[in-house]
């Protein structure tokens, strides 16, 4: 069974604090994903990497960074925490697909709050 | 970017079967649609996945019309542990900046 473990459940931070959030994964995944998931906005892909050392931006990484030196290990990086970037943050991971995409799959999710 | 629309909320009984639909005017040639459900505390788990007409699995059926525009997720026979938030991704192996998903649809099942 493939399981993506985030580092925090619940994480309490103050603005302008650099935070950390870690996400890995067990089953050699390739591609590895940060969404931000906020009520009436659905899921929303923050950045994403296709393979170690390599990152790319998603739909919203204003304020994002990401780092990805082992493949099990995708971290998104907050430089300097905002109140708007108080949300619920998703990692996934899934193979590099064939002609389909494969399946993501999801941790359980890190609820941030920025105070 | 081929963005998603689909209905906020539904509401069914037991039994029941269910249909959500999600439009994805821009899809493109290489995209293909799948569906996620999504509990409270959970992140989102795989459902579904199809590129065109109809697939099947031990718990969904997924109805793509000819012109791909939309896609229909079928629950047949709900029960109390469907209720869950159910989204459409329109997914691609080519350029994951395209990767759109819906809002999302919280589906509420009743006794």
């Amino acid at each position: 069974d493939v399981k993506v473990t985030q580092s925090s459940r619940y994480l309490v931070k103050r603005t302008g604090e650099k935070v950390f959030l870690e996400c890995v994964q067990d089953m050699d995944h390739e591609n590895m994903f940060w969404y931000r998931q906020d009520p009436g906005l659905g899921l929303r892909l923050i950045y994403f990497s296709y393979d170690v050392k390599m990152k790319e931006k998603g739909d919203i990484p204003e304020g994002y960074s990401v780092s990805r030196e082992k493949k099990e290990r995708f971290s998104l990086i907050l430089e300097s925490a905002s109140t708007n970037q108080t949300s619920m943050y998703l990692c996934a991971s899934r193979e590099a697909g064939g002609a389909a995409p494969d399946t993501q799959y999801f941790g359980p999710g890190t609820r941030l709050t920025v105070l | 970017l081929a963005k998603t629309t689909q209905p906020i909320s539904m509401d069914s009984y037991e039994g029941q079967e269910v249909n959500i639909t999600c439009s994805h005017n821009n899809i493109a040639t290489n995209d293909y649609i799948t569906w996620y459900q999504q509990f409270p505390s959970q992140g989102p788990r795989f459902i579904i996945q199809g590129y065109k007409t109809k697939v099947t699995n031990e718990v969904a059926s997924l109805f793509i019309p000819a012109d791909r525009k939309s896609s229909t997720l079928s629950l047949p026979r709900v029960s109390l542990s469907d209720t869950a938030v159910y989204y459409c991704l329109v997914d691609t192996n080519t350029g994951f900046q395209k990767l759109v998903f819906g809002t999302g649809t919280r589906l509420l099942v009743s006794p």
